[in-house]
């Protein structure tokens, strides 16, 4: 299957500080891009949809001047944790999927926040 | 109300045999797509397996196979010959649209295989 990349893979960061997630399709040209959060022992919830070139959808609920996200290009899109806090520590994934909807999203291997 | 669910929070099956993990969806939309996903203890996500809702016939993938009832919205995800590597979490997603929509996915089930 294709391949999207992700790193940090872990981070760790003061309360207060900001923090930018990459997600890349190494092997395909994304044309929209997703980010989710996951809890411990919970399911995956979708935060935002990102489209190449274009302002990102937030979900209802999600802060989109705490989580800035930029699709700058087909191959990446950043994920900017502004001001984290404690509560912002969490599993962030991306995932990625070509042009044609009936395509499989294919997802990164997360990021670990934990912010102190 | 939820559009994924999946009421088996915990399975355990004996390694070699077949396990089937339930999923039941709802959606107005007459094309969707089921997605069957992997999540290890590593946290990544690993695709299984894909039904579309004009698909005539159940996917099918090495030892995975997606049993699709669609009059009953069930998209189930069958095992078989269980090992023990296929302990972890699974969820089921679904898409709706034709366009590049997000999944929405379950609550997810824990499987542990037992030797």
């Amino acid at each position: 299957g294709a391949v999207v990349s992700q790193h940090p893979s872990r981070v760790i960061c003061k309360s207060g500080t900001s923090v930018k997630i990459e997600c890349r399709s190494l092997d395909f040209q994304a044309t929209t891009m997703f980010w989710y959060r996951q809890f411990p022992k919970q399911s995956l919830m979708l935060m935002a949809t990102s489209n190449e070139g274009s302002k990102a959808t937030y979900e209802q609920g999600v802060e989109k001047d705490k989580f800035l996200i930029n699709h700058a290009s087909l191959t990446l899109s950043t994920l900017t944790v502004t001001s984290a806090h404690p509560e912002d520590s969490s599993f962030y994934i991306c995932s990625a999927m070509g042009p044609s909807w009936q395509e499989t999203q294919y997802f990164g291997p997360g990021t670990r926040l934990l912010v102190l | 109300a939820q559009k994924i669910t999946q009421t088996q929070p915990g399975m355990f099956v004996q390694e070699k045999e077949a396990v089937t993990l339930d999923c039941t969806y709802d959606t107005s939309d007459p094309s969707y797509g089921l997605f069957w996903y992997k999540q290890p203890s590593s946290g990544e996500m690993i695709f299984l397996i894909y039904q579309g809702s004009y698909d005539q016939q159940n996917a099918t993938e090495g030892r995975y196979s997606l049993n699709f009832q669609k009059a009953r919205k069930s998209a189930n995800l069958v095992i078989s010959a269980s090992q023990l590597g296929d302990s972890a979490m699974y969820f089921c997603a679904m898409r709706e649209g034709r366009g590049n929509t997000p999944l929405v996915f379950g609550k997810g089930t824990r499987l542990s295989v037992i030797a």
